[in-house]
């Protein structure tokens, strides 16, 4: 069975400043990895994806992830937070073939301050 | 990305009535929609997958026949809660899909908060 982890549960950083969360995957073979953003009153939307090919991945907000197998993490990084970017985000994992459902992470809650 | 809403945004009711929450995508059609529960500070726990025209396919544990899902077409799925009491009381997320992959993107819903007392 697939799995997830996310184990800072809160982030606090500085405006400006560079961010990295983490995310460690359980799975049998290579997955499909994501990472998606929840804002109060918003549905969560989906920063970025990987599937297969280059393992540094960019999505949308300036924000990337790099895939790296030897230690089955996608980290998410940002070079320079925004006050906007305070929400929740959330890791998930999908199986790479058939019928799939998404196992998503705990959540790390990006706080950012002034 | 595609719309989906999600009616009502919060409900509160008494315990042991039920409760039926709709999910709607609005620009695409939804061959496949997914229901989530969420509790405070947790993760997003799948309940129930559902296909058009078919019945859902629940998760472990999950009671069908306390959470009712019926998915009649391409845009709408709806989430029933009967005799709902106060531990049914959390957050409810759908997310809709134009496959049964997670190579298809989810696009969700932004939530459904019940309360019941």
């Amino acid at each position: 069975a697939q799995s997830v982890t996310q184990p800072d549960i809160h982030i606090t950083v500085s405006e400006g400043a560079s961010l990295e969360l983490r995310c460690n995957y359980s799975y049998g073979a290579t997955p499909y990895l994501f990472w998606y953003v929840q804002s109060p009153g918003q549905g969560l939307q989906l920063l970025l994806k990987y599937f297969s090919g280059d393992t540094l991945v960019q999505g949308i907000k300036g924000f990337e992830a790099e895939f790296k197998r030897s230690q089955s993490s996608f980290n998410l990084r940002k070079p320079s937070v925004h006050w906007s970017d305070a929400a929740e985000y959330f890791c998930a994992v999908g199986a790479s073939s058939g019928y799939s459902t998404l196992t998503f992470g705990k959540g790390t809650m990006l706080l950012v301050s002034p | 990305g595609a719309v989906v809403s999600q009616h009502p945004s919060w409900v509160i009711c008494k315990s042991g009535t039920s409760v039926k929450i709709e999910c709607r995508s609005l620009d695409f059609q939804a061959t496949t929609m997914f229901w989530y529960r969420q509790f405070p500070k947790q993760s997003l726990m799948l309940m129930a997958t559902s296909n058009e025209g078919s019945k859902a396919t629940y998760e472990q544990g999950v009671e069908k026949d306390k959470f009712l899902i019926n998915h009649a077409s391409l845009t709408l799925s709806t989430l029933t809660v009967t005799s709902a009491h106060p531990e049914d009381s959390s957050f409810y997320i759908c997310s809709a899909s134009s496959g049964t992959s997670s190579y298809n993107e989810q696009f969700f819903g932004p939530g459904t908060r019940l309360t019941v007392l």
